[in-house]
């Protein structure tokens, strides 16, 4: 069956380090993959969407990595600071009946100390 | 621009009481509809959803059920509600189209209800 697997361990960073999340999954040959921030009581909101032709995304203090290999992608937060704390998940698109079912991972919480 | 709207925010109802959550999009039309939960220190489950009006799809056999009576509209429901139940149920749309959702399709949530079984 298809799986997506995040660490489900907190990452507990210094304000200004990297952090850096890991999305695996199985049994999966996805088109593109999204990352997700999503904040205590809030709906997700959209961060990023990396395609299987891609090998790195940037956007500001964000990159993400797609290894379609290793079946692996790697989410950075550079300079990191404490408003970055959230948990952070990654969605890949799960074909069901003629369409495409965004299918998310657990998501690993990030905290960042000042 | 788009907007989601989902209500109620917050709710504590008891055991084998009704359930009805409704949500409604603006901005866009025929877009695809989704009902997620995310029990305590899980992860988003896929309960339902909807490419049309009428069309929905189960993705966990369960006591709840799903309507889409307009376009834009979608409810969650239940006759009778179980302690398991108990959640952060959001709701969540993205554009229909088959290509884009093939190269990329955005999903947007709301803000989520809280349900509280006792």
């Amino acid at each position: 069956s298809q799986k997506i697997e995040q660490n489900s361990e907190a990452l507990n960073i210094q304000e200004g380090k990297t952090a850096t999340l890991t999305c695996n999954y199985t049994n999966y040959s996805p088109a593109y993959l999204q990352w997700y921030r999503q904040d205590p009581g809030r709906g997700p909101v959209f961060l990023l969407l990396i395609r299987e032709n891609e090998k790195e995304k940037r956007k500001e203090r964000l990159k993400v990595t797609f290894d379609t290999t290793l079946k692996q992608s790697l989410f950075h937060i550079t300079a990191s600071q404490p408003a970055d704390s959230a948990t952070y998940l990654c969605a890949l698109p799960r074909p069901s009946g003629g369409s495409y079912i965004p299918t998310f991972g657990r998501g690993t919480s990030l905290i960042v100390h000042p | 621009s788009q907007t989601i709207h989902q209500w109620p925010a917050t709710l504590v109802q008891p055991v084998g009481s009704p359930l009805s959550l409704e949500c409604t999009v603006e901005g866009t039309s025929n877009p695809n509809l989704y009902w997620y939960r995310q029990a305590a220190g899980r992860g988003l489950q896929l309960l339902f959803y909807s490419v049309g009006i009428g069309q929905i799809s189960s993705e966990v056999p369960q006591n709840l059920s799903a309507s889409r009576p307009q376009d834009r509209q979608f409810i969650l429901s239940s006759k009778k509600l179980l302690l398991s139940d108990s959640g952060f149920y959001l709701c969540a749309w993205s554009v229909d189209r088959l290509g884009r959702a093939r190269s990329g399709n955005t999903i947007y949530f709301g803000e989520g209800s809280w349900l509280t079984v006792v």
